[in-house]
C-alpha cells in the first residue's frame, strides 16, 4: 500500500494556465506539508497543514494555494504558472508535528 | 531562516568503509532531528530521526547528537554501493510544523 501518493507524477504545461496536484496519504496522520525542490536540489517548505490551521512560509506567491477537502488529501492549486515555477513538488504528512514526515513520490512540474 | 549547514560532497568511501556526514544547525532550541536519503530522482526516504543528545543505532546506522554544539551527525557502517545517494539533514525548530532541510550530501560508495 502506498503511504503518501501524488498526482500526476509528471505535469507540462504553458505559463500562463492554471494546475493542481493531489496528494493523499493513508496513514492517518494529521499534519500534511507541500514542500519545493529546486533545480540545485534545495528542499523547502512551502504550507503546513494540521486540523484545519494552514501555515503559509512567507516566501511562497500567493498564486498558490493548498486545498484540504478532509484529512487524509491535500491539494495543490496553481494560478498563472510561470516557468521559474519548474520543480519537483513533494507532498509529506506526520502523525504530529514533533514527528517524523514521510514523503510522497514527487511530482515534476515543467513550465514551458 | 533557520539554517541548516552541510558539506555538499561528493564524499567518497570504499565499500565497507564507515561513511561520516555531518550537519549544524543554528536554531538552538531546535528539538527534532532527521537524516533522509535521496537517490536521483526519488523522494527523500526517512532513514533516522533523533530527539535527544547522544547517539541511536539502527542496523548500519547511527546518528548521533550534541545540542550543546549544534550538530547531528550520521555514520553509514560497511557502506556498500547501494548506499551512493544523497543524504539530506533535517531539523525541526521548537515551533512550526516544518523542517529545514540541508542542502545534502552526496555520498559515492566504490566497489
Amino acid at each position: 500500500d502506498t503511504a503518501v501518493s501524488q498526482t500526476p507524477k509528471y505535469l507540462v504545461t504553458q505559463m500562463g494556465n492554471d494546475k493542481s496536484i493531489k496528494c493523499e496519504q493513508n496513514l492517518g496522520h494529521d499534519t500534511m506539508y507541500w514542500y519545493k525542490q529546486d533545480s540545485k536540489k534545495f528542499l523547502k517548505i512551502m504550507f503546513s497543514y494540521n486540523n484545519k490551521e494552514l501555515i503559509i512560509n512567507e516566501t511562497v506567491p500567493n498564486r498558490f494555494s493548498p486545498k484540504s477537502p478532509d484529512k487524509a488529501h491535500l491539494n495543490l492549486h496553481i494560478n498563472s504558472l510561470e516557468l521559474g515555477d519548474s520543480a519537483v513538488y513533494f507532498c509529506a504528512s506526520s502523525f504530529d508535528r514533533r514527528y517524523e514526515q514521510y514523503f510522497g513520490p514527487g511530482t515534476r512540474l515543467t513550465v514551458t | 531562516q533557520k539554517e541548516v549547514e552541510q558539506n555538499s560532497g561528493p564524499l567518497s568511501v570504499p565499500e565497507g568503509a564507515i561513511a561520516s556526514l555531518n550537519c549544524t544547525y543554528s536554531d538552538r532550541v531546535s528539538q527534532s532531528f532527521f537524516w533522509y536519503r535521496q537517490y536521483s530522482g526519488k523522494s527523500p526516504e526517512l532513514i533516522m530521526s533523533i530527539y535527544s543528545n547522544g547517539d541511536k543505532e539502527d542496523g548500519r546506522f547511527t546518528a548521533q547528537l550534541n545540542k550543546a554544539s549544534q550538530y547531528v551527525s550520521l555514520l553509514i557502517r560497511d557502506s556498500q554501493p547501494s548506499d551512493s545517494a544523497t543524504y539530506l539533514c533535517a531539523v525541526r525548530p521548537n515551533s512550526g510544523y516544518a523542517l529545514n532541510f540541508g542542502k545534502g550530501t552526496s555520498l559515492l560508495v566504490t566497489p
